[in-house]
């Protein structure tokens, strides 16, 4: 079984600059979760979708950052404009409904 | 508010020895916690978890405590080894199954020294 695919790996820009990560889930998880990891500190979660529906973006910063999951399957998060501070892993998780997450290996941002 | 509390932040031990790291949740409607293992510019992975209706549970030589009451759970690695050396996060799932969300503690770094 394929597990929790996210990409690009590592990414470097410039601050201002957009920025995309994607993530596709372990098939039939309709749990899906993007977090934040800062070096040192544990996964501090922006967003989770029920399907296609964000039932929790409480911690996501929407002046700046997006998210969807079009047809409940694939997710993207989106950063637009980036700044110094965002720099992080960016880590997508999926679960069974109230279950254990599964993690992709994060994309690594890296704002310049 | 939601929150999870993570202690020790740093564990060293002696390989052999056990470690236990503990903690505390502040939803008391929570009823699930998994625990994860995450080395060094790896993602986490899920080593074991417990749900509400069960006290402990044991896989080998790690086990996992919960006191309802009290609101905290613990993890306990007998028989440490160099492998287990790595940064583990305990986790609680806060609020209902569709709406809630799975919060994280800070993280411990445990050494075992050979």
């Amino acid at each position: 079984e394929a597990g929790v695919v996210q990409s690009p790996r590592y990414k470097i820009i410039e601050k201002k600059q957009p920025v995309a990560f994607w993530c596709n889930p372990i098939s039939g998880h309709n749990t899906l979760y993007w977090y934040r990891q800062n070096l040192g500190q544990g996964p501090e979660l922006l967003i989770r979708y029920e399907n296609e529906e964000a039932v929790d973006d409480s911690q996501l910063p929407k002046d700046r950052f997006s998210a969807e999951r079009l047809k409940g399957v694939d997710s993207t998060l989106k950063i637009q404009p980036a700044e110094l501070g965002d720099s992080a892993v960016y880590l997508c998780a999926s679960s069974l409904i109230s279950d254990g997450a599964f993690f992709g290996q994060g994309t690594r941002l890296t704002v310049v | 508010g939601e929150n999870v509390e993570q202690h020790p932040s740093t564990l060293s031990v002696q390989e052999g020895d056990s470690a236990v790291i503990k903690c505390t949740y502040s939803d008391s409607a929570s009823n699930y916690f998994p625990w994860y293992k995450q080395e060094l510019g790896k993602r986490p992975q899920l080593i074991i978890d417990i749900r509400s209706n069960v006290g402990e549970k044991k896989d080998q030589r790690i086990a996992v405590t919960l006191n309802k009451t009290a609101k905290h759970f613990s993890l306990h690695i007998t028989e440490t080894q160099p492998e287990d050396s790595a940064v583990y996060f305990c986790a609680a799932f806060h609020g209902s199954s569709n709406t809630g969300k799975l919060i994280f503690g800070q993280g411990t770094t445990l050494q075992v020294k050979p």
